[in-house]
């Protein structure tokens, strides 16, 4: 059974703070990796992708990719009150089929004031 | 913005009965989904659709479940006789196919009673 795997948290996050979010996978040949962001009772929204080892910055976003360890994860700086959230992390295996994510069951996030 | 639109965005029904969830897909995109969310799981994948054929389905997807697009701008999913397993949030989300953004609608909560 391939997983995805993360921790359910809650993280609470002072203000101002960076949240750093883990997630890992058993499957070796997925090849795409994506951060989805979900308010409650709302729809997953994608706030970030990537498919090379290392880093990749979209804002105050970096997430982070490391296949050997089958690791991706996402750091969030100058944490706001608006991220309070539950952060998805999505891997696809197939680059032929983008939209077939597998998703772990994500971490909620709360950024205190 | 475009935006995937689903309706309804609430739907209870009676076990065994049928009921049809209806999805608006962007117009530009060729590739569409089905993933279904139990509250407080994860969001799991049931089925993909490309030029009118389903192109993957997972476990979930068995008889009791079927997806169409009977025009050029709807795409439902239809569980022929629900059950009580059956309720949660279903998301339809489109993409262009080669891009790997998944636009997701805002959800149709079933619940079966």
């Amino acid at each position: 059974q391939k997983e995805v795997e993360q921790n359910s948290g809650p993280l609470s996050v002072p203000e101002g703070a960076i949240a750093s979010l883990n997630c890992t996978y058993s499957d070796r040949v997925s090849q795409s990796f994506f951060w989805y962001r979900q308010y409650s009772g709302k729809s997953p929204e994608l706030i970030m992708s990537i498919y090379s080892n290392g880093d990749k910055e979209d804002g105050r976003f970096t997430a982070q990719l490391n296949k050997a360890s089958q690791y991706v994860s996402l750091l969030i700086r100058d944490s706001q009150p608006s991220d309070s959230a539950t952060y998805l992390c999505a891997v696809n295996r197939d680059s032929d089929s983008w939209g077939k994510l597998q998703f772990g069951a994500g971490t909620q996030v709360v950024v205190t004031p | 913005e475009p935006e995937v639109t689903q309706t309804p965005s609430h739907q209870v029904t009676q076990m065994g009965q049928e009921v049809i969830l209806r999805c608006v897909p962007i117009s530009n995109h060729l590739y569409f989904y089905w993933y279904r969310q139990i509250l407080g799981q994860k969001v799991e994948f049931l089925v993909s659709f490309y030029n009118n054929e389903i192109s993957e389905k997972s476990e979930i997807f068995d008889d009791q479940f079927s997806v169409e697009r009977p025009d050029g701008s709807n795409f439902t999913l239809k569980i022929r006789s629900t059950k009580l397993e059956d309720s949660a949030m279903y998301f339809c989300a489109s993409n262009v196919g080669t891009d790997e953004k998944l636009f997701f609608g805002s959800g149709t909560q079933l619940s079966v009673l």
